[in-house]
């Protein structure tokens, strides 16, 4: 059974750091690109960023470009988000989602239950 | 402001079919046959019901189905039920500086 497990979310200061952590388990995490979506409370999804399987080339939203770092680490079946100069904005739950197909693919057939980031002085 | 635009809500009574609309532009929906809907209920992750247009996951009902006409792709719910009653989501894959896109949001009420 595929499962994905995000911890880490907390309420931080403005201006603040945090790092997110997905646990994967039940498919081969490393024929997988991975992504984060984020939901802001009582909003709409917004995509956050990609990573390939191999971590080479990562993608983000223009929202979070050069505050944000996605990482994994294949041995330990885990994919991270280091959030830096956080801003009220980024107040929402992140979820870790896993695309359809191994490789690239722009669909999610499984989601995590989501962590929540609030960002509050 | 999404880039996919959607209506804020739609409903419809018990064993009526609704359709909701997803509309882009040629630098996503209508340009890929890569587009997908979820289905959220209050308090849970995001559901996938539809991938690639039309296609339905295992173990999804045959009550939902997808469709796409140029720049626009729609989510068809037939047979009305109670449960269907949750916010629904249509995403897209875009060669615009992000990869993904979202639609706003629709609410389904469940008369």
């Amino acid at each position: 059974e595929v499962q994905l497990v995000e911890s880490g979310g907390v309420v931080v200061q403005p201006g603040g750091s945090l790092r997110l952590s997905c646990a994967a388990s039940g498919f081969t995490f490393d024929d997988y690109a991975m992504h984060w979506v984020r939901q802001a409370p009582g909003k709409g999804l917004e995509w956050v960023s990609l990573i390939s399987w191999d971590g080479d080339s990562p993608y983000y939203a223009d929202s979070v470009k050069g505050r944000f770092t996605i990482s994994r680490d294949n041995s330990k079946n885990s994919l991270y988000l280091q959030m830096n100069s956080l801003r009220a904005e980024d107040t929402a739950f992140y979820y870790c989602a896993k695309p359809g197909r191994d490789g690239y693919d722009y669909y999610f057939d499984y989601w995590g239950q989501g962590t929540l980031v609030t960002v509050s002085s | 402001q999404s880039a996919l635009t959607q209506p804020a809500s739609v409903s419809g009574s018990p064993g009526q079919s609704i359709t909701i609309s997803c509309t882009g532009t040629s630098s996503d929906v209508g340009g890929y046959n890569y587009v997908s809907w979820y289905q959220q209920h209050p308090g849970k992750a995001p559901k996938l019901m539809i991938y690639e247009v039309s296609n339905r996951p295992s173990g999804v009902s045959n009550r939902f189905s997808g469709s796409k006409s140029g720049n626009t792709a729609s989510l068809t719910i037939s047979g009305l039920q109670a449960e269907d009653e949750a916010d629904y989501y249509c995403s897209s894959y875009t060669i615009s500086s992000t990869p993904v896109v979202f639609g706003g949001g629709t609410k389904l009420t469940v008369l």
